[in-house]
């Protein structure tokens, strides 16, 4: 079946701490992920994606590390922020599918 | 870049109306826009794909009666929702997929209270 959404986990950190944010998904299909960060009643904000053909990307202050084989995914956030803090998800595309699909999502919080 | 308005950003509303939900791409043109639902501390819930043109995909167990979309052009899709009830409150996010780039940007969400 496909990722559904569930409660959200809590995750909290101290500024300036590396932050890892970790997400499993279903489909093995699936050949690109995608991170979004959402804060309180806006839409999701595209962090940083990867491809199946990669097993980590990074970015400025995040890195995005792919697992196929377990099929997981870890977001990390480097020198974290109170900026930071927000719901993070995780999100599957398969080409053949077409449609983004959202995983569990997780509740940064960054403790100044 | 990609921008995606959608309008309301809230709405408000008594039960059994309906209320539409507009998702445009401002500045790029989109072949499918996908429409999501996301209740309070939860994640995002695929309700629909919609492509310019043609009928929306629904996802199971949404119901098509009951939440109407419509791609009438490559920059709008709109989201009906019929004879609304206070358990269709929820946050209603649209996205769209450009057609040259395949860059898919979200937009700002629309909050729906249903009286």
């Amino acid at each position: 079946g496909e990722s559904v959404g569930l409660h959200l986990p809590t995750l909290s950190v101290q500024e300036g701490d590396n932050s890892i944010i970790n997400c499993a998904y279903s489909n093995s299909a699936s050949d690109y992920f995608i991170w979004y960060k959402q804060e309180s009643g806006k839409g999701p904000q595209f962090i940083i994606d990867i491809r199946s053909n990669m097993d980590k990307r990074q970015g400025q202050r995040v890195t995005v590390l792919l697992n196929k084989t377990v099929k997981h995914l870890s977001l990390q956030i480097a020198a974290t922020q109170p900026g930071d803090s927000a719901v993070y998800f995780c999100a599957e595309m398969s080409h053949q599918g077409g449609k983004l699909i959202f995983g569990q999502g997780t509740e940064l919080s960054v403790k100044p | 870049g990609a921008v995606v308005s959608q309008h309301p950003s809230r709405v408000i509303c008594k039960s059994g109306t309906s209320v539409k939900i507009e998702c445009r791409s401002l500045d790029f043109q989109a072949t499918t826009m996908f429409w999501y639902r996301q209740f309070p501390k939860k994640s995002l819930m695929l309700m629909a794909t919609s492509n310019e043109g043609s009928k929306a995909t629904y996802e199971q167990g949404v119901e098509k009666d009951k939440f109407l979309i419509n791609h009438a052009s490559l920059t709008l899709s709109t989201l009906t929702v019929t004879s609304a009830h206070p358990e269709d409150s929820s946050f209603y996010i649209c996205s769209a997929l450009g057609q040259a780039a395949g860059v898919l940007t979200f937009g700002a969400g629309s909050r729906l209270t249903v009286l």
